[in-house]
């Protein structure tokens, strides 16, 4: 009965490889997010998708790639992958866009870029 | 820009005290402020949501307020258990940010027994 659910949950791979990461969520929101968590466990947002469709886009490499088939998922994918993109994603969902939602986190992909 | 901090960064205490934890943000425009617990290695657990409109949220041993106009919240934890040690964030949710969260760096808590 997993709220929000990411795969995998560890990710080792080598520079320059490309990666995925995929989230669902059971909990019937339309809007889902991803977020970086960094080294230092600093917690930023890095896309917002409502309804399948891109609304937020922050300062993020176009190496990265937001892809949401349907409202229940929305997966990351990562083009060449760098040393510097090492860090734990989140993803997360809330129902609507207003802010007034709650939002509601997965457990975390810990990649590691060697 | 929104700016999030949270004071102290660290804090250990022994079981059965009472403490606080803040959060103060620099533009007072915010729809609601989120905290959550994040335990070492996994996710973020949402523990009170409070609206703008809002002045405070109760949940079991847990009570946040929010004043707005001087953009400040505070995280009371009641009767600390060591079952409480864990990193707490806060999130204020502003309009300009479209629906994402600003997080803070977080208060990291250690409850002695």
């Amino acid at each position: 009965d997993t709220a929000v659910s990411q795969t995998p949950k560890y990710l080792v791979t080598q520079m320059g490889n490309d990666k995925s990461i995929k989230c669902e969520q059971n909990l019937g929101h339309d809007t889902m997010y991803w977020y970086k968590q960094d080294s230092k466990k600093f917690l930023k947002i890095m896309f917002s998708y409502n309804n399948k469709e891109l609304i937020i886009n922050e300062t993020v490499p176009n190496r990265f790639s937001p892809k949401s088939p349907d409202k229940a998922h929305l997966n990351l994918h990562i083009n060449s992958l760098e040393l510097g993109d090492s860090a734990v994603y989140f993803c997360a969902s809330s129902q609507g866009t207003s802010l007034y939602n709650e939002q509601f986190f997965g457990p975390g992909t810990r990649l590691t870029v060697l | 820009k929104q700016e999030v901090t949270q004071i102290p960064a660290a804090l250990s205490v022994p079981e059965g005290e009472n403490l606080v934890l803040n959060c103060s943000f620099t533009d007072s425009a915010i729809y609601n402020l989120q905290w959550f617990r994040q335990d070492p290695g996994k996710g973020l657990t949402s523990l009170l949501l409070i609206q703008s409109s809002q002045r405070e949220q109760t949940s079991g041993r847990l009570n946040a307020s929010l004043d707005k106009s001087s953009g400040r919240s505070t995280l009371y934890i009641a009767a600390s258990q060591p079952g409480d040690s864990a990193t707490y964030l806060c999130a204020v949710g502003l309009r300009q940010a479209g629906t994402a969260l600003i997080f803070g760096k977080g208060t990291t808590l250690s409850v002695s027994s």
